[in-house]
């Protein structure tokens, strides 16, 4: 059973728009969330990162927030550039458990020029 | 600058042969991970390893066994591959469980 999922397989975006990624989780044990960034033939590369202790993190144009009670995270890039993209995976995992991350299926963001 | 290395980054190979897929990483990481990636199901975890000689199935380790010898090195090996373990393969490495370094993929294709 998917614990993290992205029910949006692709996203197409102006460049310069705001460009939302929506994750949703299951397992109320997660308490750390990751989104990676993924282009073809390359291995995922960590993007930003969030505790369960905050709602809101921000890094340059990439804000990640966290709605523990809906168990639901978002990305937002603002603005969004033609270099962004790539497939966007959501990450979770219990630190207190075992020592895996749980991946969502991925979004697969077009910015368009 | 943390590095995660996969021996190969394209392998092809035909059906029962014995495959490794073999990963180094720099970092003096613990923890080491196997996941294979497909069209529409993400990154699923294949096995994990938080010790030398020490491992763990992750949800889809039925036709792969791992190794873990050295800190450094995990080994993935498909011990008859068929063609429905055509895939990419990512390995990483993390510290404490949460974020991880990922290799740059091992894009395998049996025939």
């Amino acid at each position: 059973d998917q614990q993290v999922k992205q029910n949006s397989p692709s996203l197409s975006v102006q460049e310069g728009r705001i460009s939302i990624l929506n994750c949703d989780y299951t397992n109320s044990m997660f308490d750390y969330f990751l989104w990676y960034k993924k282009y073809p033939a390359e291995g995922p590369t960590f993007l930003i990162s969030i505790s369960s202790i905050k709602d809101k993190n921000e890094d340059g144009r990439f804000t990640v927030f966290l709605n523990k009670s809906a168990k639901h995270l978002s990305l937002h890039i603002v603005p969004s550039q033609p270099g962004d993209s790539a497939v966007y995976f959501c990450a979770a995992s219990a630190r207190s458990g075992a020592n895996n991350l749980f991946f969502g299926t991925g979004t697969r963001l077009t910015v368009i020029p | 600058d943390v590095k995660v290395t996969q021996s190969s980054r394209y392998l092809v190979k035909r059906t029962g042969e014995k495959v490794f897929l073999e990963c180094v990483q720099d970092m003096d990481h613990e923890n080491m991970f196997w996941y294979r990636q497909d069209p529409g199901l993400g990154l699923r975890l294949i096995y994990f390893s938080y010790d030398v000689k020490m491992k763990e199935k992750g949800d889809i380790p039925e036709g792969y066994s791992v190794s873990r010898e050295k800190k450094e090195r995990f080994s993935l090996i498909l011990e008859s591959a068929s063609t429905n373990q055509t895939s990419m393969y990512l390995c990483a490495s993390s510290s404490d469980g949460a974020k991880a370094f990922f290799g740059q993929g091992t894009r395998l294709t049996v025939v």
